[in-house]
């Protein structure tokens, strides 16, 4: 079976700082690994994915995140926060053999500080 | 082109009422597929529909819950009677074929008094 824990429900940094949001996951398959975000009174977007092409994958708004198979992580990672940074992010997995279903992590929520 | 759209945006309701959420996908997505995140939890798979079969409701907490898609298109999903523990947001998402991404909508608040 496959599961998502992403480290830290909450996460503050201040504006121009490095955002790093922690998710690391379980999984006996290769995965699909995602990460959405959801601003305030919207739903989820797909902020970007994995899907075992190239281990670096950069995504919408400056993200990117790393896939690394020996640590079991997909960390999202962001150089220089902007205040539209603030929302709510979820990491997620998908495998072929688990179903169509994705499986998201608790949610970390983002403060980005003036 | 429209997203995946869900009605209500919000419902207040008491406990033992009943109440109908209903998912519109994108236009030409066979695959919907509803999630719900319970009190600030995970957001958790309940059932994926393709076209108007189920095809996995492994998800779903317990017979007072209903979901259908008529002709393949809109999705309902009826909580009868609700109970407190349902409280949450509801999530629905479509996708072209199965391993294609999801899209997911802005989801429904729903509160059970």
């Amino acid at each position: 079976a496959q599961s998502v824990t992403q480290l830290g429900s909450h996460v503050s940094v201040s504006e121009g700082a490095l955002v790093l949001l922690r998710c690391n996951y379980s999984s006996s398959v290769p995965p699909y690994l995602f990460w959405y975000v959801q601003y305030p009174n919207q739903g989820l977007q797909l902020l970007l994915k994995y899907t075992s092409a190239a281990t670096l994958v950069k995504g919408i708004n400056g993200f990117e995140a790393e896939f690394k198979k020996s640590e079991t992580s997909f960390h999202l990672t962001k150089p220089s926060a902007h205040m539209s940074d603030a929302a709510e992010y979820f990491c997620a997995v998908r495998t072929d053999t688990g179903g169509f279903k994705t499986i998201f992590g608790a949610g970390t929520r983002l403060f980005v500080k003036a | 082109e429209a997203g995946v759209t869900q009605f209500p945006s919000h419902s207040v309701i008491e406990k033992g009422q009943t109440v109908t959420l209903r998912c519109d996908p994108i236009s030409g997505h066979d695959n919907l597929y509803w999630y719900r995140r319970v009190m600030g939890k995970e957001i958790k798979f309940l059932l994926h529909f393709v076209k108007e079969s189920k095809q996995d409701e492994s998800g779903m907490p317990n017979n007072r819950f209903l979901a259908e898609r008529t002709g393949g298109t809109y999705s309902t999903l009826k909580v009868q009677p609700a109970e407190l523990e349902d409280s949450g947001v509801y999530f629905c998402a479509s996708s072209e074929g199965r391993y294609n991404e999801q899209f997911f909508g802005p989801g429904t608040r729903l509160t059970v008094l």
